[in-house]
């Protein structure tokens, strides 16, 4: 069975600092991935999604990068984090022709 | 289009009853439909899908009908629950298209 794994689940960063968050899925080759921003009570915000290594569509722009080095590891990365990127992070993964998001634990980032 | 910043409209029914929650999506092409259950702190969990050939799907006490005269998806959960106490999505594929749409949330509460 798949299963898709982040991490750090918290994090606490101040002001200036780099960022990077992990994503990675088992049991599927060539996934789709994905990862989102959800503020505190609202909806999700796609940041980026990749259909294959080293393909990214951003669809926001804004302060933060993704990449996808390997199959099934995706990440997201800031070289200066700003108070606005306090958010719950949440990567997702899809196959196929059918556009089911299976999404991880997510990460809580709180800048300070 | 993708509901970021709007604060979630909530739902609140007495355990046993029947639960609708209603959802307009925004786009006539889109082919593909899901309902995600997000409890606090975690990441949204798959519940039900239904492609745009059909009108009405039945799950496990939960049921999902697409009206795709009006745009509008509905989410019907049977005999609700105190652990159905969480925030349901609504997501739209746009056909040919990788990315998932996300409604802005309801929030349902199951008061005991």
């Amino acid at each position: 069975s798949q299963t898709i794994h982040q991490w750090p689940a918290t994090l606490v960063q101040p002001v200036g600092s780099p960022l990077s968050l992990e994503c990675t899925v088992e049991g599927t080759s060539n996934p789709n991935l994905y990862w989102y921003r959800q503020a505190a009570g609202r909806g999700l915000q796609l940041l980026f999604y990749s259909v294959g290594i080293g393909q990214i569509s951003s669809e926001v722009p804004q302060n933060l990068s993704a990449s996808r080095p390997q199959d099934r590891q995706f990440i997201l990365s800031s070289k200066k984090l700003l108070l606005s990127d306090s958010g719950f992070y949440l990567c997702a993964w899809s196959v196929g022709n059918t556009d089911t998001q299976y999404f991880g634990p997510g990460t809580r980032l709180t800048v300070l | 289009g993708e509901s970021v910043g709007l604060h979630l409209p909530t739902l609140s029914v007495q355990e046993g009853d029947n639960s609708i929650i209603n959802c307009a999506y925004s786009n006539s092409a889109s082919d593909y439909f899901i309902w995600y259950k997000q409890e606090s702190g975690k990441g949204p969990q798959f519940i039900i899908d239904i492609r745009s050939n059909m009108d009405k799907r039945q799950g496990q006490r939960v049921t999902v009908l697409l009206n795709k005269t009006v745009k509008h998806l509905s989410l019907q959960i049977a005999a609700t629950q105190p652990g159905d106490s969480a925030v349901y999505f609504c997501a739209e594929r746009i056909t040919g298209g990788f990315k998932t749409i996300f409604g802005a949330g309801t929030r349902l509460f199951v008061k005991a």
